[in-house]
């Protein structure tokens, strides 16, 4: 069964204050790890899709990272732009479901 | 512009009503997905589909029923069986099932009165 643990649960930030978001995952063999970032009362949107270890991407002032145990979602001077829910997400290769496994989010609060 | 659009934004469900939610996509993804999210929750799978009239339970599929007739529609019914079925309600589509990401709607909050 694969699993997913995002900590902290919620984190409050200055602008211009830079930290991290862990995404803890235990699959039979990756496919994919997802970051979506969510604002309150709409639909989750993608940021980054991470496959092996090592890999990193980036987007503006965010940066996400993939080890074998872990993914980290890097904010860089964040502004108050950046509030929200980030949630992390994972697709296993040996099992028989198709479909994403969803951690419960960080909720981000960046204070002016 | 390709998306996904889902109806009504907000829905009310008495007490032994069946309600159905809408989600179409003209995205031309064959996979699409229903999950439910709770206040400080993450999203939990209700049903998947990954092609035309085939669709797999998810971990949360009592109460729950879906039809993919058309690929361009996934229809959920939240029915009488449900029993706490207050909620945000998520539809989502991806091009393939294995290794793409989701595109989502802006999804359904379903209230019981």
């Amino acid at each position: 069964e694969d699993q997913v643990t995002q900590s902290p649960e919620a984190l409050r930030l200055q602008e211009g204050e830079s930290s991290s978001l862990n995404c803890s995952y235990t699959v039979s063999g990756l496919r994919g790890l997802f970051w979506y970032r969510q604002d309150p009362g709409k639909g989750p949107e993608f940021l980054f899709t991470l496959y092996s270890a090592g890999e990193e991407k980036e987007k503006e002032r965010l940066k996400a990272t993939l080890t074998k145990k872990e993914s980290f979602l890097h904010i860089t001077a964040p502004k108050p732009e950046d509030s929200a829910t980030y949630l992390c997400a994972v697709q296993g290769r040996d099992t028989g479901r198709r479909a994403l496994t969803f951690g419960s989010g960080t909720r981000l609060q960046v204070q002016p | 512009d390709g998306g996904i659009t889902q109806s009504p934004k907000y829905l009310f469900r008495k007490e032994g009503q069946n309600v159905t939610l809408s989600c179409e996509q003209n995205l031309n993804h064959d996979a699409m997905y229903w999950y439910r999210q709770d206040p400080g929750q993450g999203l939990r799978l209700i049903y998947y589909s990954q092609i035309v009239n085939d669709f797999q339970k998810g971990d949360i599929a009592e109460g729950y029923s879906v039809s993919r007739e058309k690929k361009e529609s996934f229809p959920l019914t939240v029915t009488s069986a449900q029993k706490n079925p207050t909620a945000f309600y998520l539809c989502a589509s991806s091009i393939g099932s294995e290794g793409y990401g989701y595109t989502f709607g802006s999804g359904t909050r379903l209230t019981v009165v």
